[in-house]
């Protein structure tokens, strides 16, 4: 079975504070990684996909990367727009079902 | 360009009662999930339409569940009889068969209630 572990669970930041999320999956092959954002009464919103180790994406103060184990969000120098929870997901090949982890609560304080 | 739309956006009901979420999918957008968040878990999924066609359905709990998806537009997922662990909130999410892999557009989904 497919499974997705986030950690940590909560994160609070001071404004400027650089920090990284972590993501650890097992899949029964990896079709692909996504990082979603998500905010208070909303749904996700889409960041980033990822497909092999070693490859990283990169969208304003996020990072993205990807091990065979593992992906990391890099957030540099954040600001207090930033505060939302981030989702990790994998898709195995063969299938559209996206695997959710539970997410890092992300708090950022000016 | 309107995003997915989901009703209602919050629903309470007794336990044994019947309940039905609408979703309206991008214009356009042939895929169509559900998606379910219960109290402290994760986001796990229900089903996946191609058009009007269940392509994936292992995420449905059980047959309390029906989804259906008509002439391939909207669809509907209704709980019948609805049960305590039944809340949460249902996402619907939409995307397009050549859009990027994993790129879904998510509703701001409808929180069940059942009291």
């Amino acid at each position: 079975e497919d499974q997705v572990t986030q950690s940590p669970e909560a994160l609070r930041l001071q404004e400027g504070e650089s920090s990284s999320l972590n993501c650890s999956y097992t899949v029964s092959g990896l079709r692909g990684l996504f990082w979603y954002r998500q905010d208070p009464g909303k749904g996700p919103e889409f960041l980033f996909t990822l497909y092999s180790a070693g490859e990283e994406k990169e969208k304003e103060r996020l990072k993205a990367t990807l091990t065979k184990k593992e992906s990391f969000l890099h957030i540099t120098a954040p600001k207090p727009e930033d505060s939302a929870t981030y989702l990790c997901a994998v898709q195995a090949r063969g299938r559209r079902a996206l695997t959710f982890g539970s997410g890092t609560r992300l708090q950022v304080q000016p | 360009e309107a995003g997915v739309t989901q009703f209602p956006s919050h629903s309470v009901i007794e336990k044994g009662q019947t309940v039905t979420l609408r979703c309206d999918p991008i214009s356009g957008h042939d895929n169509l999930y559900w998606y379910r968040r219960v109290m402290g878990k994760e986001i796990k999924f229900l089903l996946h339409f191609v058009k009007e066609s269940k392509q994936d359905e292992s995420g449905m709990p059980n047959n309390r569940f029906l989804a259906e998806r008509t002439g391939g537009t909207y669809s509907t997922l209704k709980v019948q009889p609805a049960e305590l662990e039944d809340s949460g909130v249902y996402f619907c999410a939409s995307s397009s068969t050549s859009g990027v892999p994993g790129e879904l557009f998510f509703g701001e989904g409808s929180r069940l209630t059942v009291l």
